[in-house]
């Protein structure tokens, strides 16, 4: 078991350029879920998925951000024509799922958009 | 109202000290809380949880939790410079998959 993995660590992109970032949760964890976190600021949540099912994604989230878990097994998280105000890190965390909701992170992959 | 409130400023205690963290949260029904603790450029990691009324013990670190005063607290015993770190509060609320975090406090544990 080697943890969450996240793919980028890091990503430099130019103002309008798609980025894609990618997440393997830990294997047996059916619940995966993607946060952003600013600079003095807890996680927000963007989206979560249980399996290949995407069952929530946050009000605040722009119709630029999509994301998707085929298979029930890693995932995607893509950001469409890319602003200054995406820069964050963003967050990967996979949990088991039935009664237990303790979830676990990736090392997260630093956006900045120049 | 915020979900997760963590109100207090940076901590500073001296090393072999107790510090003591605070967190409340706004919906009555919340089922399950977390401790993270997160390094500066890292991504956080779970240190605590706990589900029922009452302390928790692992370690140096205590978790307590009082559902009535809807109010979760983090003591971390015999502090040391490795405890240095913010310390995230989440929150679970029944029939909700994704956990609400505070905005953390920073802690400094002087040598």
């Amino acid at each position: 078991d080697t943890g969450v993995s996240q793919d980028p660590r890091h990503k430099i992109t130019k103002r309008g350029q798609n980025v894609t970032f990618r997440c393997d949760p830990i294997s047996e964890h059916n619940r995966l879920y993607w946060y952003r976190q600013t600079l003095g600021q807890g996680p927000e949540f963007l989206t979560y998925f249980q399996n290949e099912a995407q069952l929530e994604k946050s009000r605040l989230l722009s119709d630029r951000f999509s994301a998707e878990r085929p298979k029930g097994s890693f995932s995607t998280l893509e950001i469409q024509r890319t602003e200054q105000g995406d820069s964050a890190m963003y967050l990967c965390a996979s949990s088991l799922g039935g009664g237990t909701t303790e979830a676990f992170f990736g090392q997260g992959t630093r956006l900045t958009v120049v | 109202q915020k979900e997760v409130e963590q109100n207090s400023g940076p901590l500073s205690v001296p090393e072999g000290a107790i510090a003591s963290l605070n967190c409340t949260y706004s919906d009555r029904v919340s089922q399950s809380f977390f401790w993270y603790r997160q390094y500066s450029g890292k991504s956080p990691e779970l240190i605590m949880s706990i589900y029922s009324n009452g302390d928790k013990e692992d370690g140096r670190f205590t978790a307590q939790l009082n559902k009535a005063s809807q109010y979760v607290s983090l003591l971390i015993r015999d502090s040391q410079p490795s405890d240095s770190a913010t310390y995230l509060c989440a929150v679970n609320m029944w029939g909700n998959n994704r956990l609400a975090f505070g905005k953390g406090n920073q802690v400094v544990v002087i040598p």
